[in-house]
């Protein structure tokens, strides 16, 4: 089981670019959160996505956005890229969506916005 | 304020110390997750708790949810201990993650 991956895991964008982030979910797990962990801070929740949905957003602009496909799969694409942006940017997957199950992290994507 | 505090924010031991990390949190909770991030970001989970206490080898993890503190024990440290220890409390469908406490072991 190769649990959760992300891609790419460094990634170099410039100011006002878009970028597109890849997950693919731990196998059997079909909820997908998208986290940012700016540089010595504790991750922050961006969006859920069940069942090709996003089911919860935290307080994120809408230049962030998401998709899941039906293999459970998710991306995450930002506009407009802000040097701001600059982050790691985690993925987590978890089996049911409001159930109480264990998630399991991905290694991130690096992003740095020049 | 935020829904999560850990302490202490950072943490020097040397190796074969008993090291206790602590966590408490504001916020009505269905879990409580302890999680290992390396450099490089790569976050590993290492318990789940939703009462009572958790062992697995030197990591102990327990959990008071009346006073809302849980609390992660690592007996016998050791230097690939080394490593960001975060704490995340999931509500609802969202986890809210501390900030986390550097610990540096050193040999």
């Amino acid at each position: 089981d190769a649990g959760v991956t992300q891609s790419p895991t460094h990634l170099i964008k410039t100011r006002g670019q878009q970028v597109t982030l890849r997950c693919s979910p731990k196998s059997g797990h079909d909820t997908v959160s998208w986290y940012q962990q700016a540089l010595g801070q504790g991750p922050q929740f961006i969006f859920q996505y069940y069942e090709e949905e996003e089911r919860q957003r935290g307080n994120f602009p809408d230049r962030f956005s998401g998709h899941q496909f039906p293999n459970y799969s998710s991306e995450l694409n930002v506009n407009a890229l802000l040097l701001g942006d600059s982050a790691l940017y985690l993925c987590a997957s978890s089996l049911g969506w409001n159930m109480n199950t264990e998630a399991f992290f991905g290694q991130g994507t690096r992003l740095t916005v020049v | 304020k935020n829904e999560v505090e850990q302490s202490p924010q950072n943490l020097t031991a040397q190796e074969g110390e008993f090291i206790t990390i602590n966590c408490s949190y504001s916020v009505g909770i269905s879990a409580l997750h302890w999680l290992q991030q390396h450099p490089g970001g790569g976050i590993v989970s290492l318990f789940m708790l939703s009462s009572g206490k958790k062992k697995h080898g030197r990591l102990i993890a327990t959990i008071n949810i009346q006073e809302k503190h849980s609390s992660l024990h690592i007996t016998a440290s050791h230097p690939r201990d080394s490593a960001v220890y975060i704490c995340a409390v999931k509500t609802g469908n969202q986890f809210y993650f501390g900030t986390g406490t550097s610990l540096t072991v050193i040999p």
